[in-house]
Formats: C-alpha cells, structure tokens, sequence
C-alpha cells in the first residue's frame, strides 16, 4: 500500500517564477492538506482539497493556489516566487472527508529553494 | 486563534533511558484531538500518538505515552526504553473536531538519543 507521495523531491526556482508540486494521496483517501515548512519551524497550513475544492484556507496570500483532480491527487501552485517562500512543502491525505478522520498521513515532502 | 507551544527546543536523552516533551496549547473549544508527530533527519512526519479530547483516559502506544491535562491545556510526550532511531524533532498538533479543521502545529522540540 502506496503512502502519501510528492514529487518533485527537490526545487530550485529564482525570484518571480511559478512552481507546480504534485502530491498523490494514500489508497483509500480523498481530501489532501498542504503545509509550508520553514527551516526549524513547524509546519503551517496552506489549504484543504476535498472533492475537487478547496474547504479551509490557511493564512498565505493568494500566490498560493491548488487544484484537486478527481483521482484526488492534487497541485501545490505558487506564483511569483519570494525568496521568503523557501521551505519544505508538504502534502498530507485522510479518509472519508465525508466523515470526519482527524489523522492525516504525511509524504515526504518537496524542498523548494528560492534564489 | 489556537496556539500550541513547546517550550524545549533541544532535549538529550541516553539510550534505554525515559524522557518527557512537553507540550501545552491554547484553545476555547472543548472537543479536539491532539498529536505528536515525528519527523526523523529523512524528513517523513510520522504520527506518534493521537489522544481526543473527550477520553480522560492517556494514550499510549508501545514506549510512547502521554500525560493530557485538559484543565491545564498540557499534552507532554514520554519516551520510555529510549532507542537511537528515536533521534528526531518532535511536533506537537492540535485540531479542531468537527468537519475540515486543519493542524496547528507547535515549534517542535529536537531530541537527540545518545549511545
């Protein structure tokens, strides 16, 4: 049984591009969480995907955005790049959005570098 | 807003020994689930332990327990028979029970198990 998976392991952008991440869920989850993770900090979060929409938004300006497709995999997109957006971005998966599953299963994460 | 906050960035234990994370939150609600998570040098957050809020009764699993104050809004973490593969940061997690809630994770504390 396949966990969470994300790709690309590791980025490197320059100020003022975008970058797409990709995440693929745990077998048998349907709603996918992304946090930002700063080096040394805990995660914070970004936003939730659940049947294809976002349902719960951290507090991150809108150059963040994503995308749910119906298989539930989902995109992390970040636009015009700030070197402050540097960090380990991770994707989480739950069950059953339909019915509350508090646990979340992480993936590895994707290191983003900014220069 | 919840917080959660871990006053102990660093801690060192040897190995067989027992250690304590501490962990305490603010929050107004009264139904809500906590988490230590580990994430080891390979990055990969791993769920410890989950307690709800509800349950007077503490968690464990295996040589992980923990001591939940509700009173005291008090979530800590023991280690016990520590081992060289539970060298890691420690996060600690509150959410919210009801539908979407994302985690709010706490700074995190870097234990270091020493042969």
């Amino acid at each position: 049984d396949a966990g969470v998976t994300q790709s690309p392991t590791h980025l490197i952008k320059t100020r003022g591009q975008q970058v797409t991440l990709r995440c693929s869920p745990k077998s048998g989850h349907d709603t996918v969480s992304w946090y930002q993770q700063a080096l040394g900090q805990g995660p914070q979060f970004i936003f939730q995907y659940y049947e294809e929409e976002e349902r719960q938004r951290g507090n991150f300006p809108d150059r963040f955005s994503g995308h749910q497709f119906p298989n539930y995999s989902s995109e992390l997109n970040v636009n015009a790049l700030l070197l402050g957006d540097s960090a380990l971005y991770l994707c989480a998966s739950s069950p059953r959005g339909d019915t509350w599953q508090e646990t979340q299963y992480f993936g590895p994460g994707t290191r983003l570098l900014v220069l | 807003a919840q917080t959660v906050t871990q006053s102990q960035p660093e801690m060192s234990v040897q190995e067989a020994e027992t250690v304590t994370l501490s962990c305490t939150y603010d929050t107004s609600e009264s139904n809500y689930y906590l988490f230590w998570y580990k994430q080891p040098p390979s990055r990969q957050m791993i769920l410890v332990i989950r307690q709800e809020a509800y349950k007077q009764q503490n968690a464990t699993e295996n040589r992980f327990s923990v001591n939940f104050q509700k009173a005291a809004k008090s979530f800590s973490l023991k280690i016990s028979d520590s081992q060289l593969g539970d060298t890691a940061m420690y996060f600690c997690a509150f959410m919210e029970a009801f539908y979407g809630q994302n985690f709010v994770f706490g700074p995190g504390t870097r234990l270091s198990v020493l042969p």
